[in-house]
């Protein structure tokens, strides 16, 4: 089974400019989250969905964020002007959570330079 | 106060030492406990989960929770260099929210 993708793998973009990242999670899984991690600030939520309606955006740094889930099976963060303290690698994960598990499946990450 | 605090390490060990992980958390209500694997440059993995008071075995993990103090730990017995990695606590704070809090994490580095 695929497991979490995410798109780009790697951004290198100027201030100023948008950025879009893109995931697509596990099938079945019906919660998905955004997380962003950095050296100074470790792994920070950003914004949960569960089924496909967003639960908690309280991590969303600014108005320069947001993030849609238009269905099941794709997700998009956007960042729109970029600037360079966004620099950082941003993971999606999803799980299943009638499971409880707390299982997080992240994929790859998408690792964005903001010049 | 951080949510969830962890030493940021490196914490190095020989090769078949133990090692021992540690964490505290602030919020009372928070349910599940879990611990994940984060190599340099990949995404963190599950590695263990403990929900109530005690010890939770699993091959040469034991994750250990202590409600009333607030704390959490891992213990790897029979480190290996493999297990050189940044280990993450996380925990879910109540019911309510059910996305998971990182700390920081701690850098094990094993020597061989």
């Amino acid at each position: 089974d695929a497991g979490v993708i995410q798109s780009p793998r790697h951004e290198v973009t100027e201030m100023g400019q948008e950025v879009t990242l893109r995931c697509k999670p596990i099938s079945g899984h019906n919660s998905l989250f955004w997380y962003r991690q950095t050296m100074m600030r470790g792994l920070e939520l950003l914004i949960y969905f569960n089924n496909n309606v967003p639960i908690d955006d309280s991590g969303m740094p600014e108005d320069r964020f947001s993030a849609k889930m238009p269905n099941a099976s794709f997700s998009t963060l956007k960042i729109q002007p970029s600037e360079p303290r966004d620099s950082a690698v941003y993971f999606c994960a999803s799980s299943l959570e009638r499971s409880n598990t707390g299982e997080l499946f992240f994929g790859e990450g998408s690792r964005l330079t903001v010049l | 106060q951080k949510e969830v605090e962890q030493n940021s390490g490196p914490l190095s060990v020989p090769e078949g030492a133990i090692a021992s992980l540690n964490c505290t958390y602030s919020d009372r209500g928070s349910q599940s406990f879990f611990w994940y694997r984060q190599y340099s440059g990949k995404s963190p993995e599950l590695i263990m989960s403990i929900y109530s008071n005690g010890d939770k075995e699993d091959g040469r993990f034991t994750a250990q929770l202590n409600k009333a103090s607030q704390y959490v730990s891992l213990l790897i017995r029979d480190s290996q260099p493999s297990d050189s990695a940044t280990y993450l606590c996380a925990v879910v704070r109540d019911t309510g929210r059910r996305a998971l809090t990182f700390g920081s994490g701690t850098r094990l580095q094993v020597q061989p």
